[in-house]
């Protein structure tokens, strides 16, 4: 079983919509990440969670929302969708000291807003 | 100017040959480097994390830093088909929690 799992796999959606990415692992971290990839742009840090109570925006948070339910998940969401968060958006999870720069990804979104 | 540079390719190669991959970098703060590997259709995978300079070799993988030029490379020897795949480079600032910073991505293709 993949220890970094992301549903769906792929979405699409109309503009205005609200949509939520669901992320769960089986790893045991602390720290868990959203990124979106856009190609010609690379890999870019959307929200990064330390730990259930805390949260933080990276580079792109604008439009976008987290949530931290438990340990093991963390889901993004798009309050109104809009066609430039069309993107690859990836969860990912690193453990802590002294690994905790290691990250591992999970297989992807893929998000096409009509 | 980007803070990490990298060519995006695609880079053609027969298998067999040897693959020098590459990225430049503007900060001279960046400590630790590392290499991804992204199948089609698939997340990043971490394959090589070095700390400052120097080489590390794992298998027919080598990871080389040189600071004092802010290039990094990788090399694959012998490659094979099942190498195909973008190859991106990152990198961390030094202390504590810094947030990671990716290249774009170098396509590569090992023709058989």
């Amino acid at each position: 079983d993949a220890d970094v799992t992301q549903t769906p796999r792929n979405r699409i959606t109309k503009t205005g919509k609200r949509i939520m990415l669901e992320c769960s692992q089986t790893k045991g971290h602390d720290r868990m990440y959203w990124y979106r990839q856009d190609p010609g742009l690379g890999l870019r840090l959307i929200y990064y969670s330390f730990d259930v109570k805390d949260i933080n925006k990276g580079e792109i948070s604008d439009g976008y929302s987290v949530s931290r339910q438990a340990q093991a998940k963390f889901s993004l969401s798009l309050e109104s969708a809009i066609p430039n968060q069309t993107a690859l958006y990836f969860c990912a999870t690193s453990g802590g000291l002294p690994t905790y720069n290691e990250q591992f990804f999970g297989p992807g979104t893929r998000l096409t807003v009509l | 100017q980007k803070e990490v540079e990298q060519d995006p390719g695609p880079l053609s190669v027969p298998e067999g040959a040897i693959v020098s991959l590459n990225c430049t970098y503007s900060n001279s703060a960046f400590q630790y480097f590392m290499w991804y590997r992204q199948y089609s259709r698939k997340g990043p995978e971490l394959l090589m994390y070095t700390y400052s300079s120097g080489n590390k070799e794992d298998g027919r993988f080598t990871a080389q830093v040189d600071k004092s030029s802010k290039y990094i490379s990788l090399f694959i020897r012998d490659s094979q088909p099942s190498d195909s795949a973008t190859y991106l480079c990152a990198m961390i600032l030094s202390g504590g929690y810094q947030k990671v910073t990716f290249g774009i991505g170098t396509k590569l293709q090992v023709i058989p």
